[in-house]
């Protein structure tokens, strides 16, 4: 069983047009994110959810807009793509800890968006 | 919120040498964690650091948490082809990870 698994794995699209990635974890935890990761392999946060609610929000530009509709999904719409928006994705999810120790991010396999 | 710098941001080693990535702070962290990302995949948990001068081994390789919180390292003994990837650091803060630019690490057989 995969924890963290996002469709689809591979979308390739033209500009302008709108698409949308979803996200499920099995893990049973609070917390879910969308990371992205461009050319250079710099791992960016863009949102988090805690039990379906929007906790972060990194500066992110409004034409992408995450909606979480139970604390086990976390989908990723992108409105009129645009070249700059070819990256791969990553959903993942964690335990949020009270404890100082921090917590484990568990990523999906990512997936790979091409806007030509 | 914390933020890490990480060096160097490629490394290329023959197969049976050391490798080592840093990862720094100009603040002090409450935590630390290292991942690694085979090429085409995704980061997978490695480890976590959270005490100061703090030392964990796995196989091969070794972690450390500097005595003032503010830098780490991870350090691979005789590198085998199965290590390439990228590796990255990270602290776990406000609720969210924030990730170094990543070592990519290369093995020549």
């Amino acid at each position: 069983d995969t924890a963290v698994s996002q469709t689809p794995k591979y979308l390739v699209t033209q500009m302008g047009n709108d698409k949308s990635i979803k996200c499920e974890q099995n893990l049973g935890h609070d917390t879910m994110y969308w990371y992205k990761q461009d050319s250079k392999k710099f791992l960016k946060i863009m949102f988090s959810y805690n039990n379906k609610e929007l906790i972060i929000n990194e500066t992110v530009p409004n034409r992408f807009s995450p909606k979480s509709p139970d604390k086990a999904h976390l989908n990723l719409h992108i409105n009129s793509l645009e070249l700059g928006d070819s990256a791969v994705y990553f959903c993942a999810s964690s335990q949020v800890s009270r404890i100082l120790s921090g917590n484990t991010i568990y990523f999906g396999e990512g997936s790979w968006l091409t806007v030509v | 919120g914390q933020q890490v710098m990480q060096i160097p941001q490629y490394q290329h080693v023959q197969e049976g040498e050391d490798f080592t990535t840093y990862c720094n702070s100009s603040t002090t962290l409450s935590n630390i964690q290292w991942y690694k990302q085979r090429p085409g995949g995704h980061p997978v948990f490695l480890i976590q650091l959270v005490k100061s001068g703090e030392v964990k081994k796995q196989k091969r390789l070794t972690f450390q948490f500097g005595e003032a919180k503010k830098n780490s390292s991870l350090h691979i003994t005789a590198t085998q082809t199965t290590d390439v990837g990228t590796y990255f650091c990270a602290v776990f803060d406000a609720g969210k990870s924030t990730f170094g630019d990543g070592t990519t690490l290369t093995v020549k057989p």
